[in-house]
């Protein structure tokens, strides 16, 4: 089944204490990318990758990092969460015409 | 920043009606998608259109990309209750970023 897998799902953490959101899909995609939905203001990405070692800054990258070390995963990285950074992520794996997203991570950072 | 405006943001409508939603920009896009997403779950794909003027079907659903693939437009016939729910439009750059509209909230009332 084709499937892309974050996690946590859930996770509350304090400000400044760094944090990892797992992202790996199973359909052998090249092309991987991470999105924060925040009310009003829609799905915006945060970073994308075309392929393994490749991976650019969307339109809200600050304050994120992203790694695409193998082609399956590709994990964000918040060295120093900041209280704005509470959102709902979503990663996603595509091809040009089929794409999958996560279920999801609601982080709430405090 | 390529945007993508999305209109209506909120439709509510009776059983049996029909419906557009409007994906509106003024930047060229290599490929737009539509999804649908029911509240805390990932984004689902429903369909991609890459060619200018493209009209692809799916049941009662009818997808148009404009002439100069800066525009696309979704239509539904005959509205039921399950499609209620957020209709989401995303364009895509030939380089990889990924731009949202801010969605459409359709109700569909029994």
């Amino acid at each position: 089944e084709a499937q892309v897998t974050q996690n946590p799902r859930y996770l509350i953490t304090v400000t400044g204490k760094k944090l990892t959101v797992t992202c790996s899909q199973n359909m052998n995609h090249e092309y991987m990318s991470w999105y924060r939905q925040d009310p009003g203001l829609g799905l915006r990405q945060i970073y994308y990758s075309m392929n393994v070692e490749v991976t650019d800054k969307g339109d809200v990258p600050e304050g994120y990092k992203v790694s695409r070390k193998e082609k399956r995963n590709f994990p964000l990285i918040l060295e120093s969460p900041s209280p704005n950074q509470t959102s709902l992520y979503f990663c996603a794996s595509r091809t040009r015409t089929e794409a999958f997203f996560g279920q999801g991570t609601r982080l709430t950072v405090v | 920043t390529q945007l993508l405006e999305q209109s209506p943001q909120f439709l509510s409508i009776q059983e049996g009606e029909n419906l557009t939603v409007y994906c509106n920009s003024s930047s060229v896009f290599s490929s737009l998608q539509w999804y649908r997403q029911e509240p805390g779950e990932g984004p689902v794909l429903l369909v991609t259109v890459v060619t200018g003027g493209e009209v692809k079907k799916l049941k009662r659903l009818t997808f148009q990309f404009g002439d100069a693939r800066k525009d696309s437009s979704l239509h539904i016939t005959a509205a039921q209750p399950g499609d209620t729910g957020l209709y989401l439009c995303a364009g895509d750059t030939n380089a990889g970023k990924s731009t949202f509209g801010d969605g459409t909230t359709l109700t569909v009332k029994p």
